[in-house]
């Protein structure tokens, strides 16, 4: 099976542009989470999805959104980027809390390393 | 509130010696704890976890961790060290929404 896939890899924006990316969760899980991860820092919460719902968000201004679809697939949108928004933006997917099985664990995709100019 | 305190931000061993990197974390309730592996450029790999039960719990690559509720430890531990092994480590708490800490960087000297 694929792990969670994450596009675009790499992109590079400039101050105040949007961006969009994109995760495919690992098949027959139906809970995406999203993380930001500053150089030198740990992963920081951003949001939580599950049945196409925001069920958890972490201390990010109202720039970041995201939405979850029918797949279960989800997108991260920022607006108005500022340099400090520079980071990796990982995915990662999960059974959602009343799956059978849940126990928590993420799994992660390999990241959209965000450079904003 | 969760949260999650590596105490150590970069430990350097050589190939071979044991190793111990600290985790001391913050929960209400009963914590889902894990650690998870970071190679450089890559996503985050789980070594293992715990949520239930015997309180030593064995991970993959040959690492193990302790759960210590009256110290709100959770250490991960490594016998015998190889170079493959450095990369960034987290310890994270909670499920779904999850709390890492700022991670602990491994060098391993030859």
């Amino acid at each position: 099976d694929a792990g969670v896939t994450q596009s675009p890899t790499h992109l590079i924006k400039t101050r105040g542009q949007q961006v969009t990316l994109r995760c495919s969760p690992i098949s027959g899980h139906k809970s995406v989470s999203w993380y930001q991860q500053v150089l030198g820092q740990g992963p920081q919460f951003i949001f939580q999805y599950y049945e196409k719902e925001e069920r958890g968000r972490g201390n990010f201004p109202d720039r970041f959104s995201a939405r979850q679809f029918p797949n279960y697939s989800s997108e991260l949108n920022v607006n108005a980027l500022l340099l400090g928004d520079s980071a990796l933006y990982l995915c990662a997917s999960s059974l959602a809390p009343r799956q059978r099985g849940n126990t928590g664990e993420l799994f992660f995709g390999e990241g959209s390393r965000l450079t904003v100019l | 509130a969760q949260s999650v305190t590596q105490p150590d931000i970069h430990i350097t061993v050589s190939e071979g010696a044991s190793l111990e990197l600290r985790c001391n974390y913050s929960y209400g309730a009963t914590p889902y704890l894990f650690w998870y592996v970071q190679s450089p450029g890559q996503g985050l790999q789980l070594l293992l976890k715990y949520f239930s039960g015997d309180t030593l719990v064995q991970g993959i690559k040959g690492f193990e961790a302790e759960f210590k509720r009256s110290q709100s430890s959770f250490n991960l531990r490594k016998p015998s060290v190889h170079w493959s092994d450095a990369a960034e480590y987290f310890c994270a708490v909670g499920a779904n929404d999850m709390r890492f800490g700022a991670g602990t960087r491994l060098t391993v000297k030859p």
